[in-house]
């Protein structure tokens, strides 16, 4: 069955705690993607990886880091640094990376996994 | 600066109506606009894509229409039912993103009462 796993469901973080959520895939797809969803808000996107071993920043990544060591797992950490980490994240990805790049790709979500400050 | 705007937070419709929902954007020049639904407490699941130089797509009772002039797409749902309750979302595929990057608006809360 493929698809996108992302654990734990909920997650709790104590203050200057580090907390790494995981986001696995084997839709043998390149791009990965981390995106933010709060209340009444779209979803924000913090990292992607359109290859293995390369990533980049999206629009909010201050006070996260992320790695890609492999092509299924996409991890993201919440560091001490991001003071206002409660929120939903979202873990995608798309089939297209650096090459064949096409415009119409979808992408495909994990469940999701929501994290709240003790 | 850049926006995508959905029209309303929430939409309350009687089951067997056609729900209508709108995307409009600001300072984009979308190649696709997408359509996903998201149910409370999960991630969103892809529905329906509309090129640029599409004017119409369809899948089952769902329809999707682009109008670049107007700079705006519009989501119907006809013979709407409870279970099409949930959140739409529409994100757009930006032509000046080298990554072909979604940009998303904040979606549309769908209610549909019996």
């Amino acid at each position: 069955d493929g698809g996108i796993t992302q654990s734990p469901k909920y997650l709790f973080r104590k203050e200057g705690q580090n907390v790494t959520l995981s986001c696995e895939q084997n839709l043998n797809h390149d791009a990965m993607y981390w995106y933010r969803q709060d209340p009444g808000q779209g979803l924000r996107l913090i990292y992607y990886s359109q290859i293995v071993n390369d990533f980049q920043k999206g629009d909010i990544a201050e006070g996260y880091s992320v790695s890609r060591e492999k092509k299924e797992s996409f991890p993201l950490t919440v560091t001490s640094a991001q003071k206002n980490p409660t929120a939903f994240y979202l873990c995608a990805s798309s089939r297209t990376g650096t090459s064949g790049f096409t415009y119409q790709e979808t992408q495909y979500f994990g469940p999701g996994t929501r994290l709240l400050v003790l | 600066s850049q926006k995508i705007e959905q029209n309303s937070e929430a939409l309350n419709i009687q089951e067997g109506k056609t729900a209508t929902l709108t995307c409009n954007y600001t300072n984009y020049s979308p190649a696709y606009l997408q359509w996903y639904r998201q149910d409370p407490g999960r991630g969103p699941v892809f529905l329906l894509l509309i090129r640029e130089n599409e004017k119409e797509k369809r899948k089952e009772r769902l329809k999707v229409t682009f109008d670049t002039t107007l700079k705006q797409s519009l989501f119907h749902i006809t013979a709407s039912q409870p279970a099409d309750s949930a959140t739409y979302l529409c994100a757009l595929i930006d032509r000046g993103s080298t990554l072909g990057r979604l940009y998303f608006g904040r979606g549309t809360q769908l209610t549909v009462w019996p």
